[in-house]
């Protein structure tokens, strides 16, 4: 079956340390993957997407960047954190002709 | 400016009764408007997808209708139940450029109380 993993669930990290999140999705092959932000108060921003290996698009200039070191893992970073990167990061991938996203659980995350 | 709006005030509704949540959008040309259930620190669940020509679409106890004349979509819950409460999004899905795009509104709280 095709499901999503990602994680940690929860993560406080002090301002200017470093991030990596990491996605990874089972049962597809080359989906399309994707990173958004829901922050309180606000819908989903899309972060960034993936159609390939190595293929990144960003959405919106910021602190963080996003790989994808494989075909099934996709991973959001950063070198140092801003107390404005807080909020709840999501993961979704989409299979290449289908229209719905499944998403990840999310990760909490508060820079303090 | 493009923008989807959603009710922003909660709805709580009575278990039994027909729940009904409104999606409207502004200078969009949707392709498709899709809808999600989100539950507290969980990521949006699809629910449902109505093409642009379509005019209405079920499953189960959820309907969804389109009117991309009036640029509105509503999404009803017949015979609510508390496991129904939730923060349910609309989403539209448009044309950037080479790629699609989806948008997203900021969901509406539903309590059904037992």
């Amino acid at each position: 079956s095709q499901t999503i993993h990602q994680w940690p669930a929860t993560l406080v990290q002090p301002v200017g340390s470093p991030l990596s999140l990491e996605c990874t999705v089972e049962g597809t092959s080359n989906p399309n993957l994707y990173w958004y932000r829901q922050a309180a108060g606000r819908g989903l921003q899309l972060l960034f997407y993936s159609v390939g290996i190595g293929q990144i698009s960003s959405e919106v200039p910021q602190n963080l960047s996003a790989s994808r070191p494989q075909d099934r893992q996709f991973i959001l970073s950063s070198k140092k954190l801003l107390l404005s990167d807080s909020g709840f990061y999501l993961c979704a991938w989409r299979v290449s002709g289908t229209i719905s996203y499944t998403f990840g659980s999310g990760t909490r995350l508060t820079v303090v | 400016s493009q923008k989807i709006e959603q009710n922003s005030e909660a709805l709580n509704i009575q278990e039994g009764k027909t729940a009904t949540l409104t999606c409207n959008y502004t200078n969009y040309s949707p392709a498709y408007l899709q809808w999600y259930r989100q539950d507290p620190g969980r990521g949006p669940v699809f629910l449902l997808l109505i093409r642009e020509n379509e005019k209405e679409k079920r499953k189960e106890r959820l309907k969804v209708t389109f009117d991309t004349t009036l640029k509105q979509s509503l999404f009803h819950i017949t015979a609510s139940q508390p496991a129904d409460s939730a923060t349910y999004l609309c989403a539209l899905e448009v044309n950037a450029g080479n790629n699609r795009k989806l948008i997203w509104g900021l969901g509406t709280s539903l309590a059904v109380n037992p």
